[in-house]
């Protein structure tokens, strides 16, 4: 089975801090998708950021960065100058195909 | 700007009862999705459409479950007889497909199910 991994359940970080949320997957295929989507207590899931992995180049949005390691298969997000609204549950996907395969989710707590 | 809705919000029913969610996606989007999420889970592929057509269906999915997308707008998901297991969030997404595999998927709020 091709497999997403997140090993954190949980991560509390600092407002104005930094954290790192970890994703390593499993796939055989050379040309696919990674992505982070956030989902907010009660509230819908939304894209955080988006890679393709024919690209070196790691994808930024704003405050969210991602450290892509194809062969080793990682696939982390970097949440910088955290700030209250980012307190969510993270869930971290692959592409299979059409469909998305995700985590278990990393929930992140920001404290004031 | 609409994103994708689903309704209802929440459904409690009791075990045996039949129960039939709506998506309705982003207008232009031409691919649907419905996804299963448990409690504490992320969510899990259960079929897929391209237009009105159904091409992939997990094995999630048993034949209690059924699926449509006619004319290739809305989409509804039937469960029937239900049971204590299918307790859950049914998540549905939308995607437009611009000719890539994959395509970034919009996801609406969710139907709660709990089942009695």
């Amino acid at each position: 089975a091709q497999t997403v991994t997140q090993s954190q359940p949980e991560m509390s970080v600092q407002e104005a801090e930094t954290v790192t949320l970890s994703c390593t997957y499993d796939t055989s295929e050379s040309d696919y998708y990674l992505f982070w989507y956030k989902q907010p207590p009660s509230r819908q899931m939304i894209l955080v950021i988006r890679q393709e992995a024919y690209k070196q180049q790691n994808a930024t949005e704003n405050r969210f960065s991602v450290n892509f390691q194809k062969a080793a298969k990682s696939f982390s997000l970097k949440i910088s100058d955290s700030q209250l609204g980012d307190a969510a549950m993270y869930f971290c996907a692959r592409s299979n195909d059409y469909k998305l395969s995700f985590g278990a989710g990393t929930t992140v707590t920001v404290r004031a | 700007d609409t994103g994708v809705s689903q309704n209802p919000r929440h459904k409690i029913t009791k075990r045996g009862q039949n129960v039939t969610f709506r998506c309705d996606p982003i207008s232009e989007h031409n691919r649907l999705y419905w996804y299963r999420q448990t409690l504490g889970q992320g969510p899990e592929f259960l079929t897929y459409f391209q237009n009105e057509a159904q091409l992939e269906k997990s094995r999630l999915l048993s034949d209690r479950f059924s699926a449509e997308r006619p004319k290739g707008s809305f989409s509804t998901l039937e469960i029937q007889r239900t049971e204590q297991g299918d307790s859950a969030m049914y998540l549905c997404a939308s995607s437009l497909d611009w000719g890539s595999a994959t395509d970034t998927q919009y996801f609406g709020p969710g139907t709660r199910l709990t089942v009695l």
